[in-house]
């Protein structure tokens, strides 16, 4: 099976500029998760939807980071304006609904703010 | 809020020798535990889960992982490390019922040929 696309893999954007990362999960996934993993430490979760309802977004910096999923498949996370303290990897994973459904990552996005 | 704790961050060790990973939890409830690797320049796949049942738990390429309950721990191990296992493996855990995942920070192994 296919497997998380992410795109794109890298990004180097001005802090206060706008930046878009778009994920398409595994498909007939439920479930998506977005992800950020700053240099040393472990992912920590932004935003999870289940089809196109978001399920928790507690972790998510309401007032500069926003994320859809329109139609229940893919989506897209935004940051806009980017901080310098934003630059790190932005994973997206998917996986079924229901029980026994470990997460299946994407390569993820390396987004580097100057 | 849940934290889980992974005391180890680098970890260097040569071919066959033994590995043991640690990683605790605060969480007093249910909970549903995992750990996943990611090799260089891949992304995080799963390397094994407890839902339930037996805590002893097997996963692929000769990893087994203990739930201790009582130690809040779900430690990963594994009797004879390859150069092939050189990789960043963390630590999950869920509330029961949440699907809410935490991650430990890492612990990155190297292991010399």
């Amino acid at each position: 099976e296919a497997g998380v696309a992410q795109s794109p893999r890298y990004k180097i954007i001005e802090k206060r500029q706008s930046v878009a990362f778009w994920c398409n999960p595994i498909s007939g996934h439920a479930t998506l998760y977005w992800y950020q993993q700053i240099l040393g430490q472990g992912p920590k979760l932004l935003i999870q939807f289940q089809n196109n309802g978001v399920v928790d977004d507690s972790q998510l910096p309401k007032d500069r980071f926003s994320a859809e999923r329109l139609k229940g498949v893919d989506s897209t996370l935004k940051i806009q304006p980017a901080k310098l303290e934003d630059s790190a990897v932005y994973l997206c994973a998917s996986s079924p609904k229901g029980g026994n459904r470990p997460q299946h990552f994407g390569d993820g996005t390396r987004l580097s703010i100057l | 809020a849940q934290s889980v704790s992974q005391h180890n961050h680098h970890v260097i060790l040569s071919e066959a020798a033994s590995l043991e990973l640690g990683c605790n939890y605060s969480y007093g409830g249910t909970v549903n535990l995992f750990w996943y690797v990611q090799y260089p320049g891949q992304h995080l796949q799963l390397l094994l889960k407890y839902f339930s049942g037996d805590p002893l738990v097997k996963g692929i390429k000769g990893f087994e992982a203990e739930f201790i309950k009582s130690k809040f721990s779900f430690n990963l191990r594994k009797p004879s490390v390859q150069w092939s296992d050189t990789a960043e493996y963390f630590c999950a855990v869920e509330e029961g019922g949440s699907y809410i995942p935490t991650f430990g920070r890492g612990t990155s192994l190297i292991v010399h040929p």
